[in-house]
């Protein structure tokens, strides 16, 4: 069965620090990738997605993510965080075409 | 487009009381899916649709059942409320591009709050 590690359950930065949030999946086929975020008291957006092509993908916010295939990994990278980048933040992955595997998510706390 | 719309947003059961989750989108979505988010777990799917019609198990889908008589609704049942299923519950669509609904990202509703006492 697929699974997703998040290396963090809770990160607490400074803003203009940089982030970068581990993620981890097992599977050893064909797999698509998800980073959501969860803003307090509201649902789940997507961040940004890898399906093939370019490794390193670009979301919205200035968030980006790589894919490493050789090490099952999609860690989630951002260059200065903001204090409103606040939130919870899911890797999930999609492997057989169908149902989402999410892991357990990282909150991320950010100091003005 | 409303997008994927979730009701009740809170709701308090007793032990024992029956109740149903509704969830309905306008994207005309073939996938839909109900997760529930347990702090310190993420999202785990209890139940999930392909299509009218069909429904099927996920991860932890015990006391819980389903049905997708439409496109459009996929209704969240709760037979018999325990407090074990005190969670927040989401729904989310998806559809698929080729054939293939995993290259597409899930749409989620605004969840359901529920604590059954």
């Amino acid at each position: 069965a697929q699974s997703v590690s998040q290396h963090n359950h809770h990160v607490i930065l400074s803003e203009a620090a940089s982030l970068e949030l581990g993620c981890n999946y097992s599977y050893g086929g064909t797999v698509n990738l998800f980073w959501y975020v969860q803003y307090p008291g509201q649902h789940l957006q997507l961040l940004l997605k890898y399906f093939s092509g370019d490794p390193l993908v670009k979301g919205i916010k200035g968030f980006e993510a790589e894919f490493i295939k050789s090490k099952f990994s999609f860690n989630l990278r951002k260059p200065s965080v903001q204090w409103s980048d606040t939130a919870e933040y899911f890797c999930a992955v999609n492997a057989d075409g169908q149902n989402f595997v999410f892991g357990p998510g990282t909150r991320l706390s950010v100091l003005p | 487009n409303a997008g994927v719309t979730q009701t009740p947003k809170f709701q308090v059961l007793k032990t024992g009381q029956s109740m149903t989750l509704q969830c309905a989108q306008d994207m005309n979505h073939e996938y839909m899916s109900w997760y529930r988010q347990d702090p310190g777990m993420g999202l785990r799917l209890i139940h999930y649709s392909v299509g009218a019609g069909i429904t099927d198990q996920g991860e932890v889908p015990n006391g819980y059942n389903v049905s997708r008589s439409t496109t459009e609704d996929f209704p969240l049942r709760l037979l018999s409320a325990a407090p074990s299923q005190t969670s927040v519950y989401f729904c989310a669509s998806s559809y698929s591009l080729n054939g293939q609904a995993g290259i597409t990202e899930a749409f989620f509703g605004q969840g359901t709050r529920l604590t059954v006492v």
